[in-house]
């Protein structure tokens, strides 16, 4: 079974440019979570779709991050502008649901690592 | 608050001995806990999930205990390898279905020869 895919791997900025990371989930797997993880830091829910729909984007900062999931498959999450403490490594993940409501197979992907500079 | 804290922070230890991390949580209502194995620069692997009901559950050698009523979970790694060294996060689910999951800050691991 194909894994949680992410790209880019890595990514250097300079402060107030844009950024975009790209994700592609398990195949069947309805729910799809953005995480950021700063160093040394457990990561942090920035997002959680269900197919399209957005569940939980209290933790989001809004006036730079962004992000949608068209069609319910791929996820794309932007920053616009970056800021210096916006580095960390940008975590996606996916599960799914069963009819119990059990979250089940929640797989991360290898991550993208930002360093603003 | 729901809450997952880690000890230790940080651990060394020689090739081949045995370890314990301990994780205690405060979360509730308790639907599963994980612990998880990150490498550096890669995103965490799943290792073991226990619902309330396990007391524990093994991995090659990796074994997770649970006590609900402490609400206290240890992860021991037994004839640990070089390859072992990485973080080791405990999550909780406070609830099945779309509540977020609860994050410890890890315990890095670093295993010498």
């Amino acid at each position: 079974e194909a894994g949680v895919a992410q790209s880019p791997r890595y990514k250097i900025i300079e402060k107030r440019q844009s950024v975009a990371f790209w994700c592609n989930p398990i195949s069947g797997h309805a729910t799809l979570y953005w995480y950021q993880q700063i160093l040394g830091q457990g990561p942090k829910l920035l997002i959680q779709f269900q197919n399209n729909g957005v569940v939980d984007d209290s933790q989001l900062p809004k006036d730079r991050f962004s992000a949608e999931r068209l069609k319910g498959v791929d996820s794309t999450l932007k920053i616009q502008p970056a800021k210096l403490e916006d580095s960390a490594v940008y975590l996606c993940a996916s599960s799914a649901l069963t009819g119990t409501g059990q979250d089940y197979g929640y797989t991360f992907g290898s991550g993208t690592r930002l360093t603003v500079v | 608050k729901n809450q997952v804290e880690q000890s230790p922070q940080s651990l060394i230890i020689l090739e081949g001995k045995n370890c314990t991390l301990q994780c205690n949580y405060t979360v509730s209502p308790f639907s599963n806990l994980r612990w998880y194995k990150q490498d550096t620069g890669r995103g965490p692997v799943s290792l073991t999930i226990m619902t309330f009901s396990e007391n524990t559950k093994s991995n090659g050698r990796y074994t997770a205990t649970l006590d609900a009523d402490t609400k206290q979970s240890s992860l021991h790694i037994t004839a640990s390898q070089l390859s072992d060294s990485a973080s080791y996060i405990c999550v909780v689910s406070p609830n099945s279905g779309n509540t977020p999951l609860v994050f410890g800050k890890g315990t890095r691991l670093s295993v010498i020869a």
